[in-house]
């Protein structure tokens, strides 16, 4: 079993809809979860980070954490053209500085 | 104009040459932390440092060295005992500390070996 999972994708919606992005982690002491964007290309780009179970909030992206359940999302509101890409989701494991990285969901967003 | 820099963006080397990618940021960050992507695949950690002249190995390190004299500066050295160089390689940085993980990258170099 991979440390951190997500679905390769592509994950296709149209303009205008939600997307919703998930990822499962292994760890259960695992404290803190990250979302990057990665184009095409170039590297990765910080987009959120969580480390309470619930909601949090940034503009059009949601993250939410189930500690529980083990698995971590991420919700891009209004998606655009431009929110196509990789998304990375990566967990760091309390008493680590390192974070491990799942393979990524390919979105494409239709216009 | 805070950030990591990586040079250079393309890099083409002949087998059995080392070659030294260069990462410095100016973020004031205490760790820096070295990746290899390969196509379709996630981020694989090769060596990180959280202080200077200090580092540790990460999940793939064989093949790579680096070095760690300034606290802007983390140089990997790509050896001719890696087996598959080929790579996109990306520098990242983070503070060290309780709530400060969140790790922030330079734009990567492109390695090509032939």
């Amino acid at each position: 079993q991979k440390e951190v999972e997500q679905n390769s994708g592509p994950l296709s919606v149209p303009e205008g809809a939600i997307a919703s992005l998930n990822c499962t982690y292994s760890d259960r002491v695992s404290q803190s979860f990250f979302w990057y964007r990665q184009y095409s290309g170039k590297s990765p780009e910080l987009i959120m980070s969580i480390y309470s179970n619930g909601d949090k909030e940034d503009g059009r992206f949601t993250a939410q954490l189930n500690k529980a359940s083990q698995y971590v999302s991420l919700l891009i509101r209004d998606s655009q053209p431009s929110d196509s890409a990789t998304y990375l989701c990566a967990v760091r494991r309390d008493g680590f500085q390192k974070l491990v990285f799942g393979t990524g969901t390919r979105l494409l967003v239709s216009p | 104009d805070g950030g990591i820099t990586q040079s250079p963006k393309y890099l083409f080397r002949k087998e059995g040459q080392n070659v030294t990618l260069s990462c410095e940021q100016n973020l004031n960050h205490d760790a820096m932390y070295w990746y290899r992507q390969d196509p379709g695949q996630g981020l694989r950690l090769i060596y990180y440092s959280q202080i200077v002249n200090d580092f540790q190995k990460g999940d793939i390190a064989e093949g790579y060295s680096v070095s760690r004299e300034k606290k802007e500066s983390f140089p990997l050295t790509v050896t001719s005992a890696q087996k598959n160089p080929t790579a996109f390689y990306l520098c990242a940085s983070s503070n060290v500390g309780q709530g400060a993980y969140e790790q922030y990258f330079g734009p990567g170099t492109r390695l090509t070996v032939t």
